[in-house]
C-alpha cells in the first residue's frame, strides 16, 4: 500500500467553480500535510501547510485535515485559468520521511 | 525570493555513461534534496544533505551517489546512467528546522539512450 493515494484526475472545472481536491495516507503518525502546486515544465512551489490537524485558509485556497479518516483536502474557491496545474499533496512527520502523491492534474477552463 | 537553479534543463547521455547533476541555492539553507519525479508515482526522494560534506539516503538511492562540499551546492552523480534513470530530477532546499517548507528548482528532464 502506497503511503499516500492521490487521484491522478485529470480535473476539468470552468472558471469561478469551487474545486476540491484530495489525498489519502496510512500512517496515523503523519503530522505535516502540505499542498504544492507545479506548473508545467516547472519544479513545485509550496501552496500551504499544515501541522497537526485542522484548517487553514489562504485567499481562495483552505487546506482540511482529516485525522481520523486520514484525509487531506485543498479547495479552491472562485477557480481562475491561472490555477490550472498539478497539485501534489505531501504528507510526513520528520525531517526526512515526506511522502508525495503522484498529483492531481487540474484545467480550469476560461 | 529564494531562487534554485539546476544546471540543466534538458539532458540526453548513453547507458554507462558518468552523469553529474548539479543544484544550487542561494538562501543559505540548511538542507538541500534530491527527487525524481515519474508519472503515476510522484516524487521520490533519492538522497538528501542538512550540512556540508553530510548526506543521508532517501527512498531510492541505488544507483546514484551525491556530493555537498559547500552549503549552497548539491551534486547528483549516476555512477554508471541506465535506461531506467530517464526520468525528472527535481532539486530543492530548505531552512534546518523546515523541511516541510521545501523550494524547489525548475528540474532536470534526463534521457538515457
Amino acid at each position: 500500500q502506497k503511503e499516500v493515494e492521490q487521484d491522478p484526475g485529470p480535473l476539468s472545472v470552468p472558471e469561478g467553480a469551487i474545486v476540491s481536491l484530495n489525498c489519502t495516507y496510512s500512517n496515523s503518525a503523519f503530522q505535516y500535510f502540505m499542498w504544492y502546486r507545479q506548473y508545467s515544465r516547472k519544479g513545485p512551489e509550496l501552496l500551504m501547510y499544515t501541522y497537526s490537524s485542522g484548517n487553514k485558509e489562504d485567499g481562495r485556497f483552505t487546506a482540511q485535515v482529516d485525522k481520523s479518516s486520514k484525509y487531506i483536502s485543498l479547495f479552491i474557491r472562485d477557480s481562475q485559468p491561472s490555477d490550472s496545474a498539478t497539485y501534489l499533496c505531501a504528507i510526513g512527520y520528520n525531517f526526512n520521511k515526506f511522502y508525495f502523491g503522484s498529483g492531481t492534474k487540474l484545467n480550469v477552463k476560461p | 525570493d529564494v531562487k534554485v537553479t539546476q544546471s540543466s534543463r534538458y539532458l540526453v547521455k548513453r547507458t554507462g555513461e558518468k552523469v553529474f547533476l548539479e543544484c544550487v541555492q542561494d538562501m543559505d539553507h540548511e538542507n538541500m534534496f534530491w527527487y525524481r519525479q515519474d508519472p503515476g508515482l510522484g516524487l521520490r526522494l533519492i538522497y538528501f544533505s542538512y550540512d556540508v560534506k553530510m548526506k543521508e539516503k532517501g527512498d531510492i538511492p541505488e544507483g546514484y551517489s551525491v556530493s555537498r562540499e559547500k552549503k549552497e551546492r548539491f551534486s547528483l552523480i549516476l555512477e554508471s546512467a541506465s535506461t531506467n534513470q530517464t526520468s525528472m530530477y527535481l532539486c530543492a532546499s530548505s531552512f534546518g528546522g523546515r523541511a516541510h517548507e521545501q523550494f524547489f528548482g525548475p528540474g532536470t528532464r534526463l534521457t538515457v539512450l
